[in-house]
């Protein structure tokens, strides 16, 4: 089946670094990579995406690089703050072994902001 | 306006028992997903409607697992004869169309079996 690689499971950062999550997927012919935040107790909020088409997007200090022909992807937090701090999910769809597509996930990355 | 909504927020119950868990996707979403966390885990794929059907339910990890979605909306995932492996935080997502457009989560069913 398809899988997502997400490294690394731990971030620890003094608060103003910068932070970044790489994944690397397994279909080549995805197109679309969402990023989700999760603190406590809740469920993922969506917090960044992608389409294939295009190999950047930022949002304030989020930004989501996209490198198809190495299959990987990746969140950079910019000037992070302890409210940063929670678990961080990719996820890539694929067609492949399911009719419609569906998303699949990366295992995490616990990223904690020190102030 | 209004979120994904899942009911109970939390649930402990004997092993052995039966259990339904709730999902009412965001209004107009035809996509709705259910997935399951373990403590300190990533999410695991369970099902996906798309309408009242269910084109992938190759993540239903056995038989005692099983889910609807009546009028295109509202879904339950009920879980029979409950096992202790079973606990673990439920969560529904929905989505505007497929599997590439934005999924939006509820906060999740914590179920305990005792």
């Amino acid at each position: 089946g398809e899988n997502v690689e997400q490294h690394p499971s731990t971030l620890s950062v003094q608060e103003g670094d910068s932070a970044v999550i790489k994944c690397t997927y397994s279909d080549s012919a995805s197109n679309y990579f969402p990023w989700y935040k999760q603190e406590l107790g809740k469920g993922p909020q969506l917090i960044i995406d992608i389409r294939s088409n295009v190999g950047e997007k930022k949002d304030q200090r989020i930004a989501v690089t996209l490198n198809k022909t190495a299959k990987h992807f990746s969140l950079h937090i910019t000037e992070t703050q302890p409210e940063d701090s929670a678990v961080y999910f990719c996820a890539f769809y694929s067609r492949r072994g399911s009719t419609l597509g569906r998303l699949y996930f990366g295992r995490g990355t616990q990223l904690t902001v020190w102030p | 306006g209004a979120g994904v909504s899942q009911s109970p927020s939390n649930k402990v119950t004997e092993k052995g028992k039966d259990v339904e868990l709730r999902c009412d996707p965001i209004s107009g979403h035809t996509a709705l997903y259910w997935y399951r966390q373990s403590l300190g885990q990533g999410l695991e794929f369970l099902i996906y409607f798309q309408g009242n059907s269910a084109p992938d339910k190759s993540g239903l990890p056995s038989d005692r697992f099983s889910a609807e979605r009546t009028g295109g909306s509202v879904s339950t995932l009920t879980i029979q004869r409950t096992q202790q492996e079973d606990s673990a935080v439920y969560l529904c997502a929905s989505s505007l169309g497929g599997g590439n457009q934005p999924q939006h989560f509820g906060d999740g069913t914590r179920l305990s079996i005792l």
